[in-house]
């Protein structure tokens, strides 16, 4: 069975960095073409896909977030870390990690984390 | 960046209704193409992949089809458990990018 877990904080105030973990089992990320991704969603609103690191430790960022965002890959420990600098309130969202694989395929997904950008 | 364009944004229908959503790509993806449902709290379902296979353990009313920029999701005879949010997403190109969403509610 294959699962991904979000973990970091629930509140974050401006300007300050994000750090999130994301933790799966039942896979490997030294698997050939396999990948874990993040993406967001702001209360309300659609699925943004911020970034994707592959087994190869290729790296894919949201154009429009690039500069803020860093994705990293601990394959002994099974998790892939992202950090978003200078947060704002309109980052706040609930982040979602996935395993990305096949043709671009996301899933499964994993339960997803509320992070709330707030002074 | 791909742009992906759904229609209708919402729609309403009843349990039984056959009903079919509308996904357009800016550019070519060939079948670069996949389908979610969100239940509200819930994280997304895959449904379908390359824009026509059907997930395991996915019912065989929801179905999958087109290619190069316009796609379709149809579900043969909505049930209650269907009414959702339902996203598209092309994997073609970096940055993978979505639509901007279907809700399908209870007439």
């Amino acid at each position: 069975q294959i699962t991904l877990k979000e973990s970091g904080p629930t509140l974050v105030k401006p300007t300050q960095t994000l750090t999130l973990t994301c933790t799966f089992s039942g896979f490997s990320l030294t698997t050939s073409g396999v990948g874990v991704g993040w993406i967001r969603q702001p209360p309300g609103k659609a699925l943004e896909w911020l970034a994707l690191i592959y087994w190869d430790d290729d790296k894919r960022y949201s154009p429009s977030l690039k500069s803020r965002l860093t994705i990293t890959k601990d394959t002994s420990k099974n998790q892939v870390v992202l950090t978003m600098t200078n947060m704002d309130p309109v980052d706040t969202a609930t982040y979602y990690c996935t395993r990305n694989y096949g043709l671009g395929s996301l899933d499964p997904w994993g339960q997803g984390t509320l992070v709330t950008v707030s002074s | 960046d791909i742009q992906m364009t759904q229609s209708p944004s919402s729609l309403s229908a009843s349990v039984g209704d056959r009903i079919t959503i509308t996904c357009r790509a800016s550019q070519t993806i060939t079948t670069y193409l996949n389908w979610y449902q969100q239940t509200p709290g819930k994280a997304p379902k895959l449904l379908i992949s390359a824009a026509s296979s059907l997930q395991s353990g996915v019912p065989s009313r929801f179905s999958g089809s087109g290619s190069g920029t316009d796609f379709t999701l149809t579900i043969s005879s909505l049930q209650p458990e269907d009414f959702a949010t339902y996203y598209c997403q092309q994997s073609y190109s970096s940055p993978w990018t979505f639509g901007q969403g279907t809700k399908v509610e209870i007439k």
